[in-house]
Protein backbone atom coordinates (compact mmCIF):
# COMPACT_ATOMS: atom_id res chain seq x y z
CA UNK A 1 0.00 0.00 0.00
CA UNK A 2 1.72 3.11 -0.66
CA UNK A 3 2.28 6.10 1.85
CA UNK A 4 1.72 9.77 1.19
CA UNK A 5 3.50 12.00 3.25
CA UNK A 6 2.65 15.85 2.68
CA UNK A 7 4.19 18.70 3.51
CA UNK A 8 3.95 21.19 5.20
CA UNK A 9 1.75 20.54 7.95
CA UNK A 10 0.98 24.08 8.20
CA UNK A 11 1.59 26.69 5.98
CA UNK A 12 1.04 30.64 6.68
CA UNK A 13 0.52 33.20 3.99
CA UNK A 14 -1.55 36.01 3.88
CA UNK A 15 -4.34 36.59 1.10
CA UNK A 16 -3.10 37.53 -1.92
CA UNK A 17 0.14 35.14 -2.15
CA UNK A 18 0.39 31.86 -4.06
CA UNK A 19 0.03 28.50 -2.10
CA UNK A 20 2.64 25.62 -3.20
CA UNK A 21 1.40 22.28 -1.29
CA UNK A 22 3.43 19.07 -1.43
CA UNK A 23 2.58 15.32 -1.78
CA UNK A 24 5.11 12.64 -1.88
CA UNK A 25 4.18 8.97 -2.20
CA UNK A 26 6.43 6.26 -0.55
CA UNK A 27 6.73 4.65 -4.57
CA UNK A 28 5.83 5.81 -7.59
CA UNK A 29 2.07 6.59 -8.94
CA UNK A 30 0.34 7.00 -11.94
CA UNK A 31 -0.48 10.76 -12.37
CA UNK A 32 -3.71 9.47 -13.37
CA UNK A 33 -4.62 8.30 -9.68
CA UNK A 34 -3.57 11.30 -7.55
CA UNK A 35 -6.43 13.77 -6.03
CA UNK A 36 -6.37 16.85 -4.10
CA UNK A 37 -9.08 17.57 -1.95
CA UNK A 38 -10.32 20.63 0.28
CA UNK A 39 -12.11 20.04 3.75
CA UNK A 40 -13.63 23.33 4.97
CA UNK A 41 -14.26 23.01 8.82
CA UNK A 42 -17.16 20.83 10.15
CA UNK A 43 -17.79 19.51 6.54
CA UNK A 44 -17.15 16.75 4.27
CA UNK A 45 -14.32 16.63 2.00
CA UNK A 46 -14.62 18.22 -1.47
CA UNK A 47 -12.30 17.09 -4.68
CA UNK A 48 -10.43 20.14 -6.26
CA UNK A 49 -8.26 17.74 -8.50
CA UNK A 50 -8.09 14.46 -10.05
CA UNK A 51 -5.82 12.91 -12.11
CA UNK A 52 -2.80 15.14 -10.83
CA UNK A 53 -3.91 18.13 -12.97
CA UNK A 54 -7.46 18.12 -14.09
CA UNK A 55 -9.66 20.76 -12.05
CA UNK A 56 -13.27 19.25 -10.76
CA UNK A 57 -16.32 20.46 -11.61
CA UNK A 58 -16.78 24.16 -10.53
CA UNK A 59 -13.52 24.41 -9.09
CA UNK A 60 -11.68 28.02 -9.86
CA UNK A 61 -8.90 28.23 -12.05
CA UNK A 62 -6.33 29.43 -9.16
CA UNK A 63 -6.07 25.72 -7.82
CA UNK A 64 -4.21 23.91 -10.26
CA UNK A 65 -1.94 20.70 -9.59
CA UNK A 66 0.87 19.20 -11.42
CA UNK A 67 3.22 16.29 -10.71
CA UNK A 68 4.48 12.80 -11.62
CA UNK A 69 6.30 9.81 -10.17
CA UNK A 70 6.34 10.17 -6.38
CA UNK A 71 6.31 13.62 -6.26
CA UNK A 72 2.79 16.33 -6.75
CA UNK A 73 2.16 19.68 -6.08
CA UNK A 74 -0.92 21.63 -5.34
CA UNK A 75 -0.89 25.27 -6.22
CA UNK A 76 -3.26 28.07 -5.08
CA UNK A 77 -2.72 31.48 -6.88
CA UNK A 78 -3.76 34.52 -5.62
CA UNK A 79 -4.97 33.09 -2.20
CA UNK A 80 -8.63 34.04 -1.11
CA UNK A 81 -10.28 33.97 2.36
CA UNK A 82 -12.14 30.93 1.44
CA UNK A 83 -8.92 29.06 0.76
CA UNK A 84 -7.50 29.22 4.22
CA UNK A 85 -8.53 25.20 5.73
CA UNK A 86 -7.05 21.75 4.98
CA UNK A 87 -5.84 20.33 1.81
CA UNK A 88 -5.75 16.41 1.38
CA UNK A 89 -4.14 14.63 -1.32
CA UNK A 90 -5.43 10.50 -2.11
CA UNK A 91 -3.79 7.88 -3.92
CA UNK A 92 -7.03 5.88 -5.97
CA UNK A 93 -5.41 2.28 -5.97
CA UNK A 94 -7.27 -0.73 -7.48
CA UNK A 95 -9.02 -1.63 -4.43
CA UNK A 96 -8.05 0.88 -1.76
CA UNK A 97 -7.85 4.53 -1.59
CA UNK A 98 -5.06 6.11 1.28
CA UNK A 99 -5.04 9.82 2.18
CA UNK A 100 -2.28 12.06 3.08
CA UNK A 101 -2.18 13.35 6.80
CA UNK A 102 -3.00 16.92 5.29
CA UNK A 103 -1.51 20.57 4.93
CA UNK A 104 -3.72 23.22 6.90
CA UNK A 105 -3.34 26.84 5.27
CA UNK A 106 -3.32 29.33 7.41
CA UNK A 107 -3.30 33.29 7.37
CA UNK A 108 -0.60 34.76 8.58
CA UNK B 1 -29.24 15.05 -7.70
CA UNK B 2 -27.13 13.01 -5.74
CA UNK B 3 -27.27 12.18 -2.40
CA UNK B 4 -25.85 10.35 0.28
CA UNK B 5 -27.68 10.18 3.27
CA UNK B 6 -25.98 9.00 6.41
CA UNK B 7 -27.86 8.05 9.71
CA UNK B 8 -27.86 10.08 13.23
CA UNK B 9 -24.69 10.09 15.80
CA UNK B 10 -24.36 7.27 18.34
CA UNK B 11 -22.98 7.59 21.83
CA UNK B 12 -20.92 3.46 22.60
CA UNK B 13 -19.35 2.36 25.19
CA UNK B 14 -16.26 0.73 24.89
CA UNK B 15 -16.39 -3.04 23.51
CA UNK B 16 -19.74 -2.54 22.04
CA UNK B 17 -20.68 -2.39 18.20
CA UNK B 18 -22.18 0.73 15.61
CA UNK B 19 -23.39 0.55 12.96
CA UNK B 20 -23.93 2.91 10.69
CA UNK B 21 -26.18 3.55 7.55
CA UNK B 22 -25.96 5.45 4.49
CA UNK B 23 -28.76 6.07 1.91
CA UNK B 24 -28.02 6.88 -1.84
CA UNK B 25 -30.54 8.84 -3.76
CA UNK B 26 -30.01 10.38 -7.30
CA UNK B 27 -28.20 7.66 -8.69
CA UNK B 28 -28.18 4.01 -9.66
CA UNK B 29 -27.16 2.54 -6.46
CA UNK B 30 -25.41 -0.27 -8.08
CA UNK B 31 -23.34 1.29 -10.47
CA UNK B 32 -20.30 2.72 -7.53
CA UNK B 33 -18.67 1.11 -5.12
CA UNK B 34 -19.33 3.40 -1.70
CA UNK B 35 -16.40 3.77 0.69
CA UNK B 36 -16.42 4.64 4.21
CA UNK B 37 -13.67 7.03 5.64
CA UNK B 38 -13.11 8.58 8.98
CA UNK B 39 -11.88 11.14 10.72
CA UNK B 40 -11.17 11.45 14.44
CA UNK B 41 -11.10 14.95 15.88
CA UNK B 42 -8.64 17.45 15.07
CA UNK B 43 -7.06 14.24 12.46
CA UNK B 44 -7.20 13.73 9.06
CA UNK B 45 -8.82 11.24 6.27
CA UNK B 46 -8.44 7.62 7.26
CA UNK B 47 -10.06 5.09 4.55
CA UNK B 48 -11.58 2.13 6.46
CA UNK B 49 -12.87 0.00 3.11
CA UNK B 50 -15.46 -0.41 0.31
CA UNK B 51 -18.26 -2.37 -0.87
CA UNK B 52 -19.68 -2.93 -4.35
CA UNK B 53 -23.12 -2.50 -4.39
CA UNK B 54 -23.70 -4.93 -6.70
CA UNK B 55 -22.01 -7.75 -6.17
CA UNK B 56 -21.73 -6.95 -2.73
CA UNK B 57 -17.75 -7.70 -2.37
CA UNK B 58 -15.78 -5.83 -0.06
CA UNK B 59 -12.48 -4.57 0.74
CA UNK B 60 -11.08 -3.27 3.84
CA UNK B 61 -7.82 -1.22 4.89
CA UNK B 62 -5.80 -3.63 6.81
CA UNK B 63 -5.94 -2.22 10.11
CA UNK B 64 -9.89 -2.84 10.21
CA UNK B 65 -10.01 -6.10 9.30
CA UNK B 66 -11.53 -8.52 11.24
CA UNK B 67 -13.72 -5.57 12.66
CA UNK B 68 -15.79 -4.20 10.00
CA UNK B 69 -18.35 -5.23 8.09
CA UNK B 70 -20.14 -3.49 5.30
CA UNK B 71 -23.22 -4.67 3.68
CA UNK B 72 -25.85 -3.62 1.37
CA UNK B 73 -29.68 -3.45 0.90
CA UNK B 74 -30.03 -3.05 -2.80
CA UNK B 75 -33.64 -2.88 -2.33
CA UNK B 76 -33.39 0.56 -0.08
CA UNK B 77 -30.30 1.74 -1.98
CA UNK B 78 -28.19 1.73 1.23
CA UNK B 79 -25.12 0.69 2.43
CA UNK B 80 -23.91 -0.04 6.08
CA UNK B 81 -20.71 0.07 7.79
CA UNK B 82 -20.59 -1.69 11.42
CA UNK B 83 -17.55 -1.46 13.58
CA UNK B 84 -16.99 -4.15 16.62
CA UNK B 85 -14.71 -4.24 20.04
CA UNK B 86 -14.91 -0.67 19.48
CA UNK B 87 -12.48 1.84 21.30
CA UNK B 88 -12.29 4.87 22.85
CA UNK B 89 -9.85 5.77 19.50
CA UNK B 90 -12.75 5.29 17.30
CA UNK B 91 -14.36 8.12 18.21
CA UNK B 92 -14.39 9.68 15.19
CA UNK B 93 -16.87 11.21 12.39
CA UNK B 94 -17.65 8.34 9.64
CA UNK B 95 -18.32 9.37 6.52
CA UNK B 96 -19.56 7.14 3.10
CA UNK B 97 -18.91 8.37 0.06
CA UNK B 98 -18.22 7.11 -3.62
CA UNK B 99 -14.59 7.98 -4.18
CA UNK B 100 -14.64 7.14 -7.87
CA UNK B 101 -12.74 8.68 -10.82
CA UNK B 102 -13.68 6.96 -14.05
CA UNK B 103 -15.72 8.66 -14.73
CA UNK B 104 -15.33 11.04 -11.81
CA UNK B 105 -17.98 10.50 -9.33
CA UNK B 106 -17.00 11.85 -6.07
CA UNK B 107 -19.79 12.61 -3.46
CA UNK B 108 -19.93 12.49 0.21
CA UNK B 109 -22.71 12.07 3.20
CA UNK B 110 -22.89 14.18 5.61
CA UNK B 111 -20.92 12.37 7.81
CA UNK B 112 -21.59 10.59 11.16
CA UNK B 113 -20.33 11.35 14.95
CA UNK B 114 -19.51 8.11 16.98
CA UNK B 115 -18.14 8.61 20.49
CA UNK B 116 -17.05 5.80 22.23
CA UNK B 117 -16.68 6.65 25.83
CA UNK B 118 -17.53 4.60 28.83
Amino acid sequence: EIVLTQSPGTLSLSPGERATLSCRASQSVSSRYLNWYQQKPGQAPRLLIYGASNRATGIPDRFSGSGSGTDFTLTINRLEPEDFVVYYCQHYGSSYRTFGQGTKVEIK
Amino acid sequence: QVQLVQSGAEVKKPGASVKVSCKASGYTFTGFYIHWVRQAPGQGLEWLGRINPNSGDTNFAQKFQGRVTMTRDTSISTAYMELSRLRSDDTAVYYCATLELLPVFDFWGQGTQVTVSS
